[in-house]
């Protein structure tokens, strides 16, 4: 069985430029969430998608956006990247089902500059 | 709004047993969930509880009061490997969104 996956590990952009992510679910999971993980801080819900629709959101601005796959594979989009955005972004996926178990990806470590 | 608290840092020495505590505030609460990040990595699921009570998995248990909004992560014969970072996280209704809390570093010493 494939854990979650994702891509890049490492990324360096500039300010007002746009990044994506990418995230593989673990297979059999239709439910993929994204957050951001500043330095020493929890994890921060951003969205989530279920078979494909975006079904909750987080108290993040509209130049976050993303996109699940008919596999279950997903992308986080940031337009306008701001300096604000550095921190590590986590993918995690799981069913939709008890006990609601997040099984996480590594994390890609974006630093806008 | 939601909220959760959780003591910022807790030390211990190997063999103890530590108890972090967690108190929410939220609207339309599912569960709380317990999960282990350590240096570097990703999150780890720990436990989950939907129900008032004690959920034991080995060395580690985790409880669950419902009309006091609390839960706690308890650790038994703590070993070095559990230095890391813990998160209550809570299971909110509707999307079942999870919302985490700022964590607690555990420091295990020899």
């Amino acid at each position: 069985e494939t854990g979650v996956t994702q891509s890049p590990t490492h990324l360096i952009k500039t300010r007002g430029q746009q990044v994506t992510l990418r995230c593989s679910s673990q297979s059999g999971h239709n439910t993929v969430s994204w957050y951001q993980q500043a330095l020493g801080q929890g994890p921060q819900f951003i969205f989530q998608y279920y078979r494909e629709e975006e079904n909750g959101r987080g108290n993040f601005p509209p130049r976050f956006s993303g996109l699940q796959f008919p596999n279950y594979s997903s992308e986080l989009n940031v337009n306008a990247l701001e300096l604000d955005d550095s921190a590590l972004y986590l993918c995690a996926s799981r069913t939709w089902d008890p006990p609601y178990e997040q099984y996480f990806g590594p994390g890609t470590r974006l630093t806008v500059t | 709004g939601q909220s959760l608290e959780q003591p910022s840092e807790v030390t211990a020495v190997e063999g103890a047993i530590v108890q972090i505590n967690c108190t929410y505030q939220t609207s339309g609460f599912y569960g709380l969930s317990w999960y282990q990040q350590h240096d570097g990595g990703a999150p780890t699921f720990l436990s989950y509880n939907a129900l008032d009570g004690l959920e034991e998995t080995g060395r580690f248990s985790s409880f669950l009061s419902r009309s006091d909004s609390y839960g706690y992560l308890l650790l038994q014969e703590l070993q070095m490997k559990d230095s890391a970072s813990y998160f209550c996280a809570v299971l909110n209704t509707g999307f079942q969104k999870l919302v985490f809390g700022t964590g607690t570093r555990l420091l295990v010493s020899p």
